[in-house]
């Protein structure tokens, strides 16, 4: 299976600062990027779907200036959790895809904890 | 609206029996629907994908079954093993091709050895 990575894979951080989430797939093309995210014991849920030189579209609910995400090559992408508060406190995990559409593959997820 | 369900209580069985865990959806006509394995602490991990036309599909000791018609599926672990004890999650992509998942909640599958 394809090869994704995370970075980092857990941060802890004070309320108000702001915190860069890295995901690279390290084998393949990732023409487009989903971000979700997990609370305890729930569901992953999508936060937006980004493709390679756009901007990134959020789905209801999600605050695209508070969750900024570039993808700006076929290998990299970030989400940045601006002026993070205590309930943006998950499990952030990303899914790159090619071009066939079929998501498959997941990185293995950044733990954020804000105090 | 869309609703996916998954067995929210943890399924123990004994080593070497037949784990099935159920998925089921309402208002939803999905294209394909896919399971995934997530241990603690972790991302999905793929395990099987099965098509709209497709009823049954298998790999190694998994078996995945699509009824459209219940709008269910079911996932089945024979010869289950202390190493099978993970949560196991059911996603359902729509038409389009677009790769967005809708993810149920998972079960927890716990094998005793």
């Amino acid at each position: 299976g394809a090869v994704v990575s995370q970075h980092p894979s857990w941060v802890i951080c004070k309320s108000g600062t702001s915190v860069k989430i890295e995901c690279r797939s390290l084998d393949f093309q990732a023409t487009t990027m989903f971000w979700y995210r997990q609370f305890p014991k729930q569901s992953l849920m999508l936060m937006a779907t980004s493709n390679e030189g756009s901007k990134a579209t959020y789905e209801q609910g999600v605050e695209k200036d508070k969750f900024l995400i570039n993808h700006a090559s076929l290998t990299l992408s970030t989400l940045t959790v601006t002026s993070a508060h205590p309930e943006d406190s998950s499990f952030y995990i990303c899914s790159p895809t090619g071009t066939r559409g079929e998501t498959q593959y997941f990185g293995p997820g950044t733990r954020l904890l804000v105090l | 609206s869309q609703k996916i369900e998954q067995n929210s209580e943890a399924l123990n069985i004994q080593e070497g029996k037949t784990a099935t865990l159920t998925c089921n959806y309402t208002n939803y006509s999905p294209a394909y629907l896919q399971w995934y394995r997530q241990d603690p602490g972790r991302g999905p991990v793929f395990l099987l994908l099965i098509r709209e036309n497709e009823k049954e599909k298998r790999k190694e000791r998994l078996k995945v079954t699509f009824d459209t018609t219940l709008k269910q599926s079911l996932f089945h672990i024979t010869a289950s093993q202390p190493a099978d004890s993970a949560t196991y999650l059911c996603a359902l992509a729509g038409s389009g091709n677009t790769g967005k998942l809708i993810f149920g909640q998972g079960t927890t599958l716990q094998v005793k050895p």
